[in-house]
């Protein structure tokens, strides 16, 4: 019954390390969204995709990149991690319509050192 | 630009009390409201959702809410809960045009059931 899979639950890496998360959702949606979730804070977007090859910067892009080669799969990128990008990072895929539930990954808990 | 407020960072109650969780938002057109819980250290589930219709919605885990449209409000209640109810709650809404398809998500409310 799994939808959508983060493939990694923890992550520790240095500072100044380039990072990839990945994530790949089996319904066949064509849009993929990228949040960061921070204490007091919520749910901040980050980037999002209606298509592949498709993308568009939501909130909080500064610091991150995304690729969207195949439908399935939505890759978040941190170009050079910094400390304060240490965060739980969540993929989300909602269905076009918009009176529909969004369907979320794991999570990945990510410590920049 | 579509948001969502939840006024209470913590919520404590005790089990077997009922218990309220508290949204309001602000939408262009009809809203589409949801919410999810969150579990430590995992993704976000869904529990129930507002579409049309009656007010009052039923939904996962014997959890309901009530929408109201003059006070933009739209409250998670619970008649009696649970120790295992304890857990992050997060209310969303989507508009129904345009941009606004994307959902927007509420800071969160912790909700703390004391045994």
């Amino acid at each position: 019954d799994v939808k959508v899979t983060q493939s990694s639950r923890y992550l520790v890496k240095r500072t100044g390390e380039k990072v990839f998360l990945e994530c790949v959702q089996d319904m066949d949606h064509e849009n993929m969204f990228w949040y960061r979730q921070d204490p007091g804070l919520g749910l901040r977007l980050i980037y999002f995709s209606y298509d592949v090859k498709m993308k568009e910067k939501g909130d909080i892009p500064e610091g991150y990149s995304v690729s969207r080669e195949k439908k399935e799969r939505f890759s978040l990128i941190l170009e050079s991690a910094s400390t304060n990008q240490t965060s739980m990072y969540l993929c989300a895929s909602p269905p076009p319509q918009p009176n529909t539930e969004a369907f979320f990954g794991q999570g990945t808990r990510l410590t920049v050192v | 630009a579509q948001s969502v407020a939840q006024p209470e960072d913590q919520v404590n109650v005790a089990e077997g009390n009922p218990l309220t969780v508290k949204c309001t938002y602000s939408v262009s057109g009809n809203p589409y409201l949801f919410w999810y819980v969150q579990y430590p250290n995992r993704g976000l589930q869904f529990l129930l959702k507002y579409i049309t219709g009656d007010n009052l919605v039923k939904g996962s885990y014997g959890f309901e809410a009530e929408f109201n449209k003059s006070q933009t409000s739209f409250h998670l209640k619970k008649p009696s809960a649970l120790v295992s109810d304890s857990a992050l709650y997060f209310c969303a809404v989507r508009g129904p045009t345009g941009g606004s398809y994307i959902p927007t998500f509420g800071r969160g409310t912790s909700l703390i059931v004391h045994p």
